[in-house]
């Protein structure tokens, strides 16, 4: 049981070009989340999933699209990276049951120049 | 709208020391209320969650939270530090919006610990 994965762990782009960040979950999670976290600012949402075939946007959707084709793979998509979206960004994924605890991977670390 | 307030960004005490870590919250509902910890490199870990019941929570590695409705209030204890305390804490605040329940974070608190 590897829990909730995410590649790659590390990544620098240049301004303008494109990237997919993948999350994994084996837990068989309903619910999945993007969050980025900056520093002094906590984790703030992206887009969220709250099952297969389903996306919407966060707090922070700018610059981002997302896709859920199957229950336990959620993507972020950068199509045209800026400097402003350097940071850590964190998947999570949770029950669809009134358990309320999300599981988080161990982040994609991005650059962009 | 929710939010958390986590007072002090860095916190430093001596290895054995008690540890305080202050989280506020606004809600207009009952909360479910959270306490994260990051280590270096690495994700967010679950400590501990409030969730209704015992107001007072225990986690993990000896940390507790007492959740207080009168002061809106989850501060994070223990009553001596250890050097592998020494991490980056989060309190976090369920969301309002039964749709998602996603996670509302404090800005973070980085714990270090003396020798």
């Amino acid at each position: 049981n590897a829990g909730v994965t995410q590649t790659p762990k590390f990544r620098v782009l240049k301004t303008g070009q494109s990237m997919t960040l993948l999350c994994a979950q084996d837990m068989n999670h309903e619910y999945m989340y993007w969050y980025r976290q900056d520093p002094g600012m906590g984790l703030r949402l992206i887009h969220y999933s709250v099952g297969e075939g389903t996306t919407a946007k966060g707090e922070v959707p700018d610059g981002y699209n997302v896709s859920r084709l199957k229950k336990q793979n959620f993507l972020l998509g950068l199509e045209s990276a800026a400097p402003s979206q350097t940071s850590v960004y964190f998947c999570a994924s949770r029950t669809g049951t009134s358990e309320e605890t999300q599981y988080f991977g161990p982040g994609t670390r991005l650059l962009v120049l | 709208a929710q939010s958390v307030t986590q007072l002090g960004s860095h916190v430093s005490v001596s290895e054995g020391a008690l540890v305080l870590l202050r989280c506020n919250y606004s809600s207009s509902v009952p909360p479910y209320l959270f306490w994260y910890v990051q280590y270096p490199n690495q994700g967010l870990q679950l400590l501990l969650k409030y969730t209704s019941a015992a107001t007072l929570v225990k986690g993990i590695n000896g940390f507790e939270a007492e959740f207080k409705k009168s002061e809106t209030s989850f501060h994070l204890t223990k009553p001596s530090a250890h050097m592998r305390d020494a991490a980056e804490y989060f309190c976090a605040v369920s969301s309002l919006d039964t749709g998602r329940r996603a996670l509302t974070f404090g800005s973070g608190t980085r714990l270090q610990v003396q020798p």
